[in-house]
Formats: C-alpha cells, sequence, structure tokens
C-alpha cells in the first residue's frame, strides 16, 4: 500500500529563513512525487513533481525538493521564505499500480513570522 | 485552473436530503476524480472515472455515487446527507497517466 507522511503538522520560521517541510513516502514502485499548496480557502496549486528524472527537482516560487530513494523521503525546501509563503503544503504520492491514484499526506501548515 | 469549475460552491442542506454537486472541465480530459478535505485528512479519494460511463471506488466510497454521461462533467451525489459529509470537495482532472492533477475551487458543504 502507498501511503505518505509528512512529519510536522506545523512548521513556523521567520521571514527571510529557509524553509524545511518534511516528507517520507511508502511505495512498492518507483513513485510520482509531487508537492502541493493551499493558501487559504484556496485550491490546491501544484509547487512541483518527481517522475523519475533529475533527483533535485525545482518548482514554482523557489521552492525545490529531492528525491532521496535511500531514505524514501521527499523534502521540500526554499533558502528564504516570504510572507506569501504561509499556507498548507500537501506531500502526494502517485501509485501505477493503482490507477496512478493519488495518495495525500496529512498536510504541513507553515507560518511566516514577520 | 485548468478550466475546472464546480458548482455549486457552497450549500447548506439537513440530514437526509439528497445533494449532487458538480464538475465540470472544458479540455475533455479523460480521467476525472473527486476528493473530500477533512481537517488532519488532507485529502481522500472519493469516487474518480477514467472515461464516459467508466467510473471506480477510492478510498472513501462509502455513502456517494457519481456518475459521467458526457467527458466534461463528473457529478457526486449523496444519496441521504449526513453531518459526517460536511466537508470541503474538490474535482481533479489528470492529464494523462503519470501526470499531475489539476484541481477545482472546491464545494464547502454543510449538512446540518
Amino acid at each position: 500500500a502507498q501511503s505518505v507522511t509528512q512529519l510536522d503538522s506545523h512548521v513556523s520560521v521567520s521571514e527571510g529563513t529557509p524553509v524545511l517541510l518534511r516528507c517520507n513516502y511508502s511505495s512498492s514502485y518507483s513513485p510520482s512525487l509531487f508537492w502541493y499548496v493551499q493558501h487559504p480557502n484556496k485550491g490546491l496549486q501544484l509547487l512541483l513533481k518527481y517522475t523519475s528524472a533529475a533527483t533535485l527537482v525545482k518548482g514554482i516560487n523557489g521552492f525545490e525538493a529531492e528525491f532521496k530513494k535511500s531514505e524514501t523521503s521527499f523534502h521540500l525546501t526554499k533558502p528564504s521564505a516570504h510572507m506569501s509563503d504561509a499556507a498548507e503544503y500537501f506531500c502526494v504520492v502517485s501509485d501505477p499500480n493503482t490507477g496512478n491514484q493519488f495518495y495525500f499526506g496529512t498536510g504541513t501548515s507553515l507560518t511566516v513570522i514577520p | 485552473d485548468a478550466g475546472i469549475t464546480q458548482s455549486p460552491r457552497h450549500k447548506v442542506t439537513e440530514t437526509g436530503t439528497p445533494v449532487t454537486l458538480r464538475c465540470h472541465q472544458t479540455e475533455n480530459h479523460r480521467y476525472m476524480y473527486w476528493y473530500r478535505q477533512d481537517p488532519g485528512h488532507g485529502l481522500r479519494l472519493i469516487h474518480y472515472s477514467y472515461g464516459v460511463k467508466d467510473t471506480d471506488k477510492g478510498e472513501v466510497s462509502d455513502g456517494y455515487s457519481v456518475s459521467r454521461s458526457k467527458t466534461e462533467d463528473f457529478l457526486l451525489t449523496l444519496e441521504s446527507a449526513t453531518s459526517s459529509q460536511t466537508s470541503v470537495y474538490f474535482c481533479a482532472i489528470q492529464l494523462a497517466s503519470y501526470n499531475e492533477q489539476f484541481f477545482g475551487p472546491g464545494t464547502r458543504l454543510t449538512v446540518l
């Protein structure tokens, strides 16, 4: 079975400092992995995706994530937080053996302190 | 937004009444999905469709049914709404296998 664990339900950083949102996955096969962002009362927007190409993936708004198979991790990082980054972030794994269904983590709420 | 709309955007209803939510897409994508979002659970798949009249159950399908009579519309029906179905419902489309999903704006449903 596929699953995703987001290790922190809440992360708080100061504006201008680095962001690290942690995600571990469980998958029997080489997965596709995604990070989505949801701003308050909004829909979900794709930040970045990993689909077995380069292990370091760059996304929108300065975010990037590194796929580490040995650690089954796909952590999301950004060098310098901006106030507009405050949102809910979801790590997602897609399983090709179940029709590419998406399995969502429970989310990490990012607070940016001015 | 990949041409996805959901209607209604907000609905308040009473326990035991039927409710239908509509997802409409403008770009002829084959795969469509219905999720519900609840605090502490992320998004969970209710049902999905891989073509006209081709649907399958997801993780939390009990109490829900779906229909897809044409490519652009995917309907989610609560035959007899319960308070546990109070949630935010998102529709999504997928361009093709292994690709990302694009999400609609969501429908906030409250069952009293």
